[in-house]
């Protein structure tokens, strides 16, 4: 139980596009989703965290303009990466924190990640 | 503002050997203390965590890890590595704020494990 699906696990686009990177928990209700960034031979980085139904809050330094969050339902969020460049190649993984509605136990869960490549 | 320190970011044992990750982390409060473990290109995987109670917490794969408070440490161990346990390794510090906004972590640097047949 409490899994969380993210896809696309590969995307590649060119410089200037937008890209969106899903987030759905699939057996639970994720009150929260919490996404990261990760460069290559780095740790991850909190970008923002998001409440079904409420705008994101973004970790300082983090382009609220650049990277829309958007957290309509219970079971997903979505990132856009927007006139994506360059530098902003990266790896990207959500978290959702929810309850399990089976057994009411409080879950954190990864998803698998997003590699974004941009040309 | 937490912070989490992974000192070694290497570490290469025998298959077979003992392994121990360190992890030393800063925090106002009682933390929320996690281990992850994180392939080549791929997500994370729990393998234990720490809120509250017996500060030795058991995990999957037969990894353990022990809160010590007074050295702010939060050390994941071994007994017998296994080729497969050959990944990355994330220590990380959740704010104790009750829910889920434990979720806000705070990562170390990682600590890549080398195992040699």
């Amino acid at each position: 139980g409490a899994v969380v699906s993210q896809h696309p696990s590969r995307v590649i686009c060119k410089s200037g596009t937008s890209v969106k990177i899903e987030c759905r928990s699939l057996d639970f209700q994720a009150t929260t989703m919490f996404w990261y960034r990760q460069f290559p031979k780095q740790s991850l980085m909190l970008m923002a965290t998001s409440n079904e139904g409420s705008k994101a809050t973004y970790e300082q330094g983090v382009e609220k303009d650049k990277f829309l969050i958007n957290h309509a339902s219970l079971t997903l969020s979505t990132l856009t990466v927007t006139s994506a460049h360059p530098e902003d190649s990266s790896f990207y993984i959500c978290s959702a924190g929810g309850t399990v509605k089976s057994s009411g136990a409080n879950v954190l869960t990864f998803g698998a990640g997003s590699r974004l490549t941009v040309l | 503002a937490q912070s989490v320190t992974q000192p070694d970011i290497h570490i290469t044992v025998s298959e077979g050997a003992s392994l121990e990750l360190r992890c030393n982390y800063s925090y106002g409060a009682t933390p929320y203390l996690f281990w992850y473990v994180q392939s080549p290109g791929q997500g994370l995987q729990l393998l234990l965590k720490y809120f509250s109670g017996d500060t030795l917490v058991q995990g999957i794969k037969g990894f353990e890890a022990e809160f010590k408070r007074s050295q702010s440490s939060f050390n994941l161990r071994k007994p017998s590595v296994h080729w497969s346990d050959a990944a990355e390794y994330f220590c990380a510090v959740g704010r104790n704020a009750g829910g889920t906004s434990y979720g806000k972590l705070t990562f170390g640097q990682g600590t890549i494990l080398t195992v040699h047949p």
